[in-house]
């Protein structure tokens, strides 16, 4: 079973819309969570992390968490052409004795409509 | 700032070789990571290290062989290349103690 489960698959927005894409972890281990964002053709790039219950908000970009649910999401708002990507959540067990060991979920791919 | 550099960009092998990516990163980072990218299964890491000559196993290290020869870089082997495996190879860095990653563009990997 995947640890890191996102939703949905693939979303398509009309531009100046908003997006929501959704993490839900099954490890109660998990606390610190990271938005990516992978364009084609490029490595993925960090957009924020998380790691305290509410809303973080960088720019057009929010994300929120609930740790007792062990839910993550991502908002982002007045969506551009230029946010066409794949969005990638990944999780951190909250003691990580060795490296910074991300897990990432597969993956949710945001089309963003002229 | 700083970059990741990967070469090749593209590697075409044959079944039952042994391949060679290479990784070189000039963050001054501690720590190098080395995932595998597949359509429809997210990012799985392979092989990770904290510190020169340092190695790691990560979830999918089987088939696979690593090599840190300093702390800019970190080499990727794969042992014996599998017939229409497709994949996309990723190497990453971050600092001792900081969590976030910085990736390279990947190097593309396909097997006849």
């Amino acid at each position: 079973q995947q640890k890191v489960q996102q939703s949905p698959e693939s979303l398509s927005v009309p531009e100046g819309g908003m997006a929501s894409l959704n993490c839900t972890s099954s490890d109660r281990n998990f606390q610190y969570f990271w938005w990516y964002r992978q364009h084609s053709g490029e490595g993925p790039k960090a957009l924020m992390s998380i790691f305290s219950d509410g809303d973080k908000k960088e720019g057009r970009f929010t994300a929120h968490l609930n740790k007792a649910s062990l839910h993550v999401s991502l908002h982002i708002r007045d969506s551009q052409p230029s946010d066409s990507a794949l969005y990638f959540c990944a999780a951190r067990k909250a003691t990580n004795s060795a490296g910074n060991k991300l897990t990432f979920g597969i993956g949710t791919r945001v089309l963003v409509r002229p | 700032g700083g970059i990741i550099t990967q070469t090749p960009k593209f590697l075409i092998g044959q079944e039952g070789q042994k391949l060679t990516l290479k990784c070189q990163q000039n963050f001054n980072h501690d720590t190098m990571y080395w995932y595998r990218q597949d359509s429809g299964k997210g990012l799985r890491l392979i092989y990770y290290s904290i510190t020169e000559n340092d190695l790691q196993k990560g979830d999918l290290s089987e088939g696979y062989d690593a090599s840190r020869e300093k702390k800019s870089s970190f080499s990727l082997t794969v042992t014996s290349a599998q017939k229409n495996e497709m994949a996309v190879f990723l190497c990453a860095s971050s600092r001792a103690g900081q969590d976030t990653q910085y990736f390279g563009p990947g190097t593309r990997l396909l097997v006849l």
